[in-house]
């Protein structure tokens, strides 16, 4: 049973444009979200963390957007630059300051196109 | 800061043989947590140290444990190897404690093949 799902395997985008990246979540327990950019061969990378009591959180070009009653969050990137291809893991977890974990989807790969 | 350091980068074990995998944190990291990440999906968390006690554990049974060292380092032992063990092993630390999720910083892992 995914408690964290990313539906969309892969995005492809066009360079200079928003990439949106959406995440959809079952454990209404979970209070703290995070996405995370993996290269390959490399570990994941902090991007960019939303706390259940804000609905949104900005830094610099990305900006993650949370609808609790929707069990639904998204990272928006503006403008997408070719760096930015990558694996997106959205990530979360059940207690603010817990000894949990991290329950991760299963990632979006996003090809930024030239 | 070097960051987090794990070893080996590759290795393939049969069935049933023990393996230890191998993580070197930064200076002042005194939270380490380790995960497995399957082909095709994310990482699932495995157990957390904090000051040498484990203080959390996901869904994986006692053949998977751990040890954290008063040096920062860390090692993630799994007995009885099964086919589906294989996997990318991913090891986090962080200096803030378990309370800050933000602030982990994770190696770039073992890839453990058993046949």
């Amino acid at each position: 049973d995914q408690q964290v799902k990313q539906n969309s395997p892969s995005l492809s985008v066009q360079e200079g444009r928003i990439s949106i990246l959406n995440c959809d979540y079952t454990n209404s327990m979970f209070d703290y979200f995070l996405w995370y950019k993996k290269y390959p061969a490399e570990g994941p990378t902090f991007l960019i963390s939303i706390s259940s009591i804000k609905d949104k959180n900005e830094d610099g070009r990305f900006t993650v957007f949370l609808n609790k009653s929707a069990k639904h969050l998204s990272l928006h990137i503006v403008p997408s630059q070719p760096g930015d291809s990558a694996v997106y893991f959205c990530a979360a977890s059940a207690t603010w300051g817990g000894a949990d974990g991290l329950t991760f989807g299963k990632g979006t790969h996003l090809i930024i196109q030239p | 800061e070097t960051g987090v350091t794990q070893s080996p980068t590759h290795l393939i074990k049969t069935r049933g043989q023990q393996v230890t995998l191998r993580c070197s944190s930064q200076s002042g990291h005194n939270t380490v947590s380790w995960y497995q990440q399957a082909l095709g999906q994310g990482p699932q968390f495995i157990f957390q140290y904090y000051r040498e006690e484990e203080n959390g554990r996901g869904n994986f049974p006692p053949r998977f444990s751990g040890l954290q060292f008063p040096n920062y380092s860390s090692e993630l032992n799994v007995n009885a190897l099964e086919l589906d063990d294989s996997a990318l092993y991913l090891c986090a630390s962080s200096r803030s404690g378990p309370r800050e999720k933000s602030g982990y910083t994770f190696g770039s892992g073992t890839r453990l093949t058993v046949v």
